[in-house]
């Protein structure tokens, strides 16, 4: 059974670049057959699809973040990762890691909180 | 404010049914029967409960039904348990702006 676990601080300043992990176990970041993404939740705020990316790199991002995103990922290292730059309050949510088939959202991390605050 | 419209909040009595709604546009959950159901418990990450309007995946009860009428999908939850208090978010692929839309959540109360 895959499991995933996103990590990286917990805390960023505005207007610095928020980077995140996803580690993935249980399963391959090399199969043809899923998507790896990143989704984020505001606080008491519904959920918020960042993008996701395929395991050739080969990326797809939310128009309102496409700017500030980008996604990366490592089958070898079993990681696929997570940049947001010029960071602001507005920014600060839960995010979560899942892997993706045919629309499904089929595994999903436990979230991790970033807070942007000086 | 979410691309997708559910009710903020619903609840029931053990052993009912109730159905939560998502609506969206023919740009989305009215355009394709890409909508997914899914539950969050405080704390966890969220679970798949339903996937292409009404399919479950394997191990989930068949107390959880979906269904879609133009551009509202709906989840019905019948025989209510106490465990099924949760958040319940829907999905859908889209053909706007984003490939992927949410619902803002509705979290569901078992009295």
């Amino acid at each position: 059974q895959v499991q995933l676990q996103e990590s990286g601080p917990g805390l960023v300043k505005p207007s610095q670049t928020l980077s995140l992990n996803c580690t993935v176990s249980g399963g391959s970041l090399s199969s043809g057959y899923y998507y790896w993404s990143w989704i984020r939740q505001p606080p008491g705020q519904g959920l918020e699809w960042i993008g996701y990316i395929y395991h050739n790199g080969n990326a797809y991002y939310s128009s309102s973040l496409k700017s500030r995103v980008s996604l990366s990922i490592e089958p070898s290292e079993s990681q696929f990762s997570l940049k947001l730059s010029s960071v602001t309050a507005a920014d600060t949510a839960i995010y979560y890691c899942a892997r993706v088939s045919q629309m499904i959202f089929d595994s999903w991390g436990q979230g991790t909180l970033v807070i942007v605050s000086s | 404010h979410s691309a997708l419209t559910q009710p903020a909040s619903v609840s029931g009595s053990p052993g009912q049914s109730l159905t939560i709604s998502c609506t969206g546009t023919s740009s989305d959950v009215g355009g394709y029967n890409y909508v997914s159901w899914y539950q969050q418990h405080p704390g966890k990450g969220p679970k798949v409960l339903l996937y292409n309007v009404s399919n479950r995946p394997s191990g989930v009860s068949n107390r959880f039904s979906g269904s879609k009428s133009g551009n509202t999908a709906s989840l019905t939850i019948s025989g209510l348990q106490t465990d099924d208090e949760a958040l319940y978010f829907c999905s859908s692929y889209s053909s706007g702006n984003s490939l992927v839309v949410f619902g803002g959540g509705t979290h569901l109360t078992v009295l």
